[in-house]
C-alpha cells in the first residue's frame, strides 16, 4: 500500500466518545487526504492537507477535525462520535494535488 | 448529483471476455483517473488520462476520453478472475480555488472462471 499505514484498522466505539484515526506515510508526499466510503455514496472527501499545519475541508467535514504536525502523520478526529459516522475511512497521499493518489488499507469504524 | 458516474453499476462476465465500463462527468476536467478496489482493500490507481489525450493504454487496459461528450471508458481485455473488483473513475478539477479529485460511486465487475 505504497508506504501508508492506518491505525487502528478496526474500532468499535460508543456514541459520544472521541475517536482519533491515524494515517502514517513514509513517502514524504506533500498532500494527504481523509475519505469515508459508504454504500451508495462512493468515496467522499472529509478533509485534506497540503502541507504541515495546512489543512482544508472537503465535502463532508462536519463533525470531523484534522491535524498535521509532521509531514508523515495526518490525524482525523471525531470529537463526539455519532452512529452516522459508522463507515470505512481511507487515508490517501499524493505528490501533486490533481494526480494519482495512493491509498491506505482503511479503518473500519463502528459507532454503537 | 455526482460529478463522475460509472455505468453500468454492475457487470458480470466470463473469463476471457472484454469488460467495458463508462464514466460520465459534468464539468471541465484536468484529467480523469481510474482506480480499482478489491474487497476490503484500499483503492489502487490504474491509469490517468489528461484532458488533451483521447486514448491511453496500459497492459490490458485501454482508456478513452471524449471531452466533448464528457465521458470516458475503461476497457479491460481478456479478463481474468483476478480482475473481479470495484472500479472507480475520478475526475481531477479545479473548483473555487481548490484542486481536487472527485470519485464516482464505483461499479462492480465480476469475472467468472
Amino acid at each position: 500500500d505504497a508506504g501508508i499505514t492506518q491505525s487502528p484498522r478496526h474500532k468499535v466505539t460508543e456514541t459520544g466518545t472521541p475517536v482519533t484515526l491515524r494515517c502514517h506515510q513514509t513517502e514524504n508526499h506533500r498532500y494527504m487526504y481523509w475519505y469515508r466510503q459508504d454504500p451508495g455514496h462512493g468515496l467522499r472527501l472529509i478533509h485534506y492537507s497540503y502541507g504541515v499545519k495546512d489543512t482544508d475541508k472537503g465535502e463532508v467535514s462536519d463533525g470531523y477535525s484534522v491535524s498535521r504536525s509532521k509531514t508523515e502523520d495526518f490525524l482525523l478526529t471525531l470529537e463526539s462520535a455519532t452512529s452516522s459516522q459508522t463507515s470505512v475511512y481511507f487515508c490517501a497521499i499524493s505528490g501533486l494535488p490533481l494526480y494519482e493518489q495512493y491509498f491506505g488499507p482503511g479503518t473500519r469504524l463502528t459507532v454503537t | 448529483s455526482q460529478q463522475g458516474e460509472e455505468d453500468p453499476q454492475a457487470l458480470s462476465i466470463q473469463e476471457g471476455e472484454n469488460a467495458t465500463m463508462n464514466c460520465s462527468y459534468k464539468t471541465s476536467i484536468n484529467n480523469l483517473q481510474w482506480y480499482r478496489q478489491n474487497s476490503g482493500r484500499g483503492l489502487v490507481h490504474l491509469i490517468l488520462i489528461r484532458s488533451n489525450e483521447r486514448e491511453k493504454h496500459s497492459g490490458r487496459l485501454r482508456v478513452t476520453l471524449d471531452t466533448s461528450k464528457k465521458s470516458s471508458s475503461l476497457l479491460i481485455t481478456a479478463s481474468r478472475a483476478a480482475d473481479t473488483a470495484s472500479y472507480f473513475c475520478a475526475t481531477a478539477l479545479r473548483q473555487g480555488g481548490s484542486e481536487k479529485l472527485v470519485f464516482g460511486k464505483g461499479m462492480k465487475l465480476t469475472v467468472n472462471p
